[in-house]
This record gives C-alpha cells, sequence and structure tokens, in this order.
C-alpha cells in the first residue's frame, strides 16, 4: 500500500533562517507531488506541484521555493524566512491529475 | 475563478443523529470533487471522491452526491458517532488543472 511521510512535524524557526521540509511517497511510481499550506481564515492554498523529476511548477510567487531530486521525495524550501511564511504545511501526492489526492501529516511551521 | 463556499461553519448535534454537510462551488466546469476529513493538528483524510460524471458515492455511513450542474455537493453522515468530530473539508478539482480548490471547511461536533 502507498504511504506518505513528512517531516518534522513541527518546527519554530526564526526570522531569516533557511528552510527545509521533506516528503517521500512510498509503494508508488512517477506520482504527482504537491505542497500546500493551511493558514489561519484562508484555508488551503497549493504552492507547488510536480508531475515527474525535476519539474516544478508554482502557483503563487513568494519566498519558498520546491525541488523534486528523486521520483518519490519532494522537498520545500526557503533561504531566509518571513514572519508570514508561518503556517501549517501540507504534502500530497497523486497517481495522476485526475484521481484522488492523499495527504501527509503536515508540518506546522512557526516563524518568530 | 473557483470558488468553494461550505455552510455551516461549524454543527453541533447530539450523538446517533444523521447529518448533512453543505458544499457549493461556483464553477460548474469540475473534473472531481473531493471530501476529506482534518482532526485537529493532523493531516487531511480522504473520505470520498466523486467524479463529475457521478452523482454519488457511498463508504460505509457516509455518503457524498454531487449535483454539478447547480453547483452543490452534500455529504451525509448517517447514526453519527463522538468520533466522527473533526472537520470536514471539501475540494474541487478544474478540468485540466493541477490543484484542488478547498471550502473553509465544517467543524463537526458530536455530543455523547
Amino acid at each position: 500500500s502507498q504511504t506518505i511521510h513528512q517531516w518534522p512535524a513541527t518546527l519554530v524557526q526564526p526570522v531569516g533562517s533557511p528552510l527545509s521540509l521533506e516528503c517521500t511517497v512510498e509503494g508508488t511510481s512517477n506520482p504527482n507531488l504537491y505542497w500546500y499550506r493551511q493558514a489561519a481564515g484562508r484555508g488551503l492554498q497549493l504552492l507547488f506541484y510536480s508531475v515527474g523529476i525535476g519539474q516544478i511548477s508554482s502557483e503563487v510567487p513568494q519566498n519558498l521555493s520546491a525541488s523534486r531530486p528523486q521520483d518519490r521525495q519532494f522537498i520545500l524550501s526557503s533561504k531566509k524566512l518571513l514572519l508570514s511564511d508561518s503556517g501549517f504545511y501540507l504534502c500530497a501526492w497523486g497517481v495522476s491529475t485526475n484521481t484522488e489526492a492523499f495527504f501527509g501529516q503536515g508540518t506546522r511551521l512557526t516563524v518568530v | 475563478k473557483q470558488e468553494v463556499t461550505q455552510i455551516p461553519a461549524a454543527l453541533s448535534v447530539p450523538e446517533g443523529e444523521n447529518l448533512v454537510l453543505n458544499c457549493s462551488f461556483t464553477d460548474s466546469a469540475i473534473y472531481n470533487l473531493q471530501w476529506f476529513r482534518q482532526d485537529p493538528g493532523k493531516g487531511l483524510t480522504s473520505l470520498l471522491l466523486i467524479q463529475s460524471s457521478q452523482r454519488e458515492q457511498t463508504s460505509g455511513r457516509l455518503n457524498a452526491s454531487l449535483d454539478k450542474s447547480s453547483g452543490r455537493s452534500t455529504l451525509y453522515i448517517a447514526a453519527s458517532q463522538p468520533g466522527d468530530s473533526a472537520t470536514y473539508l471539501c475540494a474541487v478539482r478544474g478540468q485540466g488543472a493541477q490543484k484542488l480548490v478547498f471550502g473553509q471547511g465544517t467543524r463537526l461536533t458530536i455530543n455523547p
């Protein structure tokens, strides 16, 4: 069966520090991968998606970037965090665009 | 631009009741609609996926319906239990689109 792992579960980082959040999927090949952010009062927003290794599409211009160095690995990064980057970050995967989406357990990021 | 609305924002009912959660969307050109459950501080758990060509999907005590022409979906929960307490989110995927557009959710509390 397929599983998705995200880490860390919680993170407190100072403003201006770098960020690296990792997501891996097991039990499937060439999945579509997604990073969403859930901010209080704003719902879930798609940040990045990837349909293959090295292929990244950005939905929202911001202080973040994403990379997909391996087929089932998706990384969310920032060189310098802003207070506004605080939120709950969720990784998701799907077999294709039209199929069910499955989410990880999320990372709670607090920038102080 | 697709917008998804969930009403009510919060709902509290006694255990054993049947209940309906509502989801409406502004653009009927969707590919599918997905219902999720989110427990506090956790990721999203997929409950049901309805393709645009379908009218309903069932899983155990859950039944989701879709009326694409009117831009509405309902999630019916039969014989509610305290363990059903969570936030329920609906999300739609537009035709050819990668992202899911989410509603703000309905926070459901089932009282023993």
